[in-house]
C-alpha cells in the first residue's frame, strides 16, 4: 500500500524557516518524481514545487522561488521542503503528492500538514 | 499561467442522479486534465487521469471526458458516499494549476 506521510509543521513567526518531510513506503521511491501542493480556504490548492527521481530537476511556483527548496533522499525514501523567508501568504496545509509514472498527474497524497506563519 | 475555471462551485443533486461538473482551462491543455475528489480533512483522491481514464479501484459510474480547453467529469448515477470536493487539474505546462472546486451536496 502506497503511504505518504508529512511532518516538521506548525507555527512559526514570519521570516523565519521551516523544513517539511514526507516520508514514502509500499513503493520503489527513487523511481517516482514527486511533488508538493498547498491548500488554503480562501486560494483552494496551488501546486508548490515539484522533483524529478533523481533530484536532478526542480520546479517551482514563480511565489515561493528562492525563498522554498525541494529535494529527496532516495536512500531513505524521503523528500523535503525547505521553507525559508515564510511569509503569511505561506500559511497552509501542505501535502506531499507522488507524481504517477504514466504521464498521469499526481496519483497518490499524503494527508498533509499545517503550516501557520503568524507572530 | 493557465487558469482552470470549474462550474458549478456548488451542486445539491439526489441519490441515482446523473452528474456533471465542468472545467475551461484559459488555453489548450491537450487532455492533461485530472479529477480530485476530496472529502473534509482528507486528502484529495484521484478519480480520472488524462481525461478519461478510471484510477485504478475507482467505480464505472465516474466517467471524464473533453478535449481542447473544455473537460467533463459525470457521475452517471450518484451514490451516497459521492458527497464532497470536487478539482480538476492540469499537468500540461508549469506552473500546473487546479480548478476552484465543485462541493457536492446529496439531497
Amino acid at each position: 500500500e502506497v503511504q505518504l506521510v508529512e511532518s516538521g509543521g506548525g507555527l512559526v513567526q514570519p521570516g523565519r524557516s521551516l523544513k517539511l518531510s514526507c516520508a514514502a513506503s509500499g513503493f520503489t521511491f527513487s523511481n517516482y518524481g514527486m511533488a508538493w501542493v498547498r491548500q488554503t480556504p480562501t486560494k483552494g490548492l496551488e501546486w508548490v514545487a515539484s522533483i524529478s527521481t533523481g533530484g536532478g530537476n526542480t520546479y517551482y511556483r514563480d511565489s515561493v522561488k528562492g525563498r522554498f527548496t525541494i529535494s529527496r533522499d532516495n536512500a531513505k525514501n524521503t523528500q523535503y521542503l525547505q521553507m525559508d523567508s515564510l511569509r503569511s501568504e505561506d500559511t497552509a496545509t501542505y501535502y506531499c503528492a507522488r507524481r504517477s509514472n504514466y504521464g498521469g498527474g499526481f496519483d497518490y497524497w499524503g494527508q498533509g500538514v499545517m503550516v501557520t506563519v503568524s507572530s | 499561467d493557465i487558469q482552470m475555471t470549474q462550474s458549478p462551485s456548488l451542486l445539491s443533486a439526489s441519490v441515482g442522479d446523473r452528474v456533471t461538473i465542468n472545467c475551461k482551462a484559459s488555453q489548450n491543455i491537450n487532455k492533461y486534465l485530472n479529477w480530485y475528489q476530496q472529502k473534509l480533512g482528507e486528502a484529495p483522491k484521484l478519480l480520472i487521469y488524462n481525461t478519461n481514464n478510471l484510477q485504478t479501484g475507482i467505480p464505472s459510474r465516474f466517467s471524464g471526458s473533453g478535449s481542447g480547453t473544455d473537460y467533463t467529469l459525470t457521475i452517471s448515477s450518484l451514490q451516497p458516499e459521492d458527497f464532497g470536493t470536487y478539482f480538476c487539474f492540469q499537468h500540461n505546462s508549469w506552473p500546473l494549476t487546479f480548478g476552484s472546486g465543485t462541493k457536492l451536496e446529496i439531497k
